[in-house]
């Protein structure tokens, strides 16, 4: 089974600064990556997803991500916040089998 | 994407009583899977609810506490019996579709007292 770590638990940023919040999963096969978002409120919301090629992902809201296969990390980057991007922020895999592995979450508070 | 909704998106229940869960797509979808979140935790995958067949259920999670029924292509329930205080968690429906993505519902917050 697959297992996925989060470093940050809570990251406080003022509007503009840069985001990174990383992200470590532990299976040795092919995995599918994904980064989820949960703004106050709302239901949780797919932000970007890798399956194959680029590492470089873009997703919604101006947020990438780029998977690492020799360190087995999936970061997840904003070059500037917005107050609008507090929230809780999910990293995720599955093993081309739909069922998905979470991580414990990172709360993002930013602050206007 | 589908739009998934949920009933009842929060409820009050005693100990010992059973509350039924409700999930309904606005389209047809193969897959459909149950998770749990408990308070200031992750999301945790309960079962895969298999349309036509029993419900597929993840290690620690059993069929005599959390049944599951899927009747159709765009419905399921979660029913989550004998409730304890440490049941008390936010229940989430999705779905998959397309290659291996998931999209969820708005869930259902739950408290045991």
């Amino acid at each position: 089974a697959q297992s996925v770590s989060q470093h940050n638990h809570h990251v406080i940023l003022s509007e503009a600064a840069s985001l990174e919040l990383g992200c470590n999963y532990s299976y040795g096969g092919t995995v599918n990556l994904f980064w989820y978002v949960q703004y106050p409120g709302q239901h949780l919301q797919l932000l970007l997803k890798y399956f194959s090629g680029d590492p470089l992902v873009k997703g919604i809201k101006g947020f990438e991500a780029e998977f690492i296969k020799s360190k087995f990390s999936f970061n997840l980057r904003k070059p500037s916040v917005q107050w609008s991007d507090t929230a809780e922020y999910f990293c995720a895999v599955n093993a081309n089998d739909y069922k998905l592995s979470f991580g414990a979450g990172t709360t993002v508070t930013v602050r206007a | 994407s589908a739009v998934i909704s949920q009933k009842p998106s929060r409820d009050i229940c005693q100990r010992g009583t059973s509350l039924t869960i409700q999930c309904q797509v606005d389209s047809q979808v193969t897959m459909m899977f149950w998770y749990r979140q408990q308070p200031g935790q992750s999301l945790t995958l309960i079962a895969t609810a298999n349309q036509g067949s029993e419900a597929t259920y993840e290690s620690g999670f059993v069929i005599d506490k959390f049944p599951i029924s899927r009747p159709n292509l765009t419905f399921s329930t979660l029913t989550v019996s004998n409730m304890s205080p440490e049941d008390s968690s936010i229940y989430l429906c999705s779905v998959g579709q397309g290659f291996n993505e998931q999209y969820f519902g708005p869930g259902t917050r739950l408290t045991v007292t």
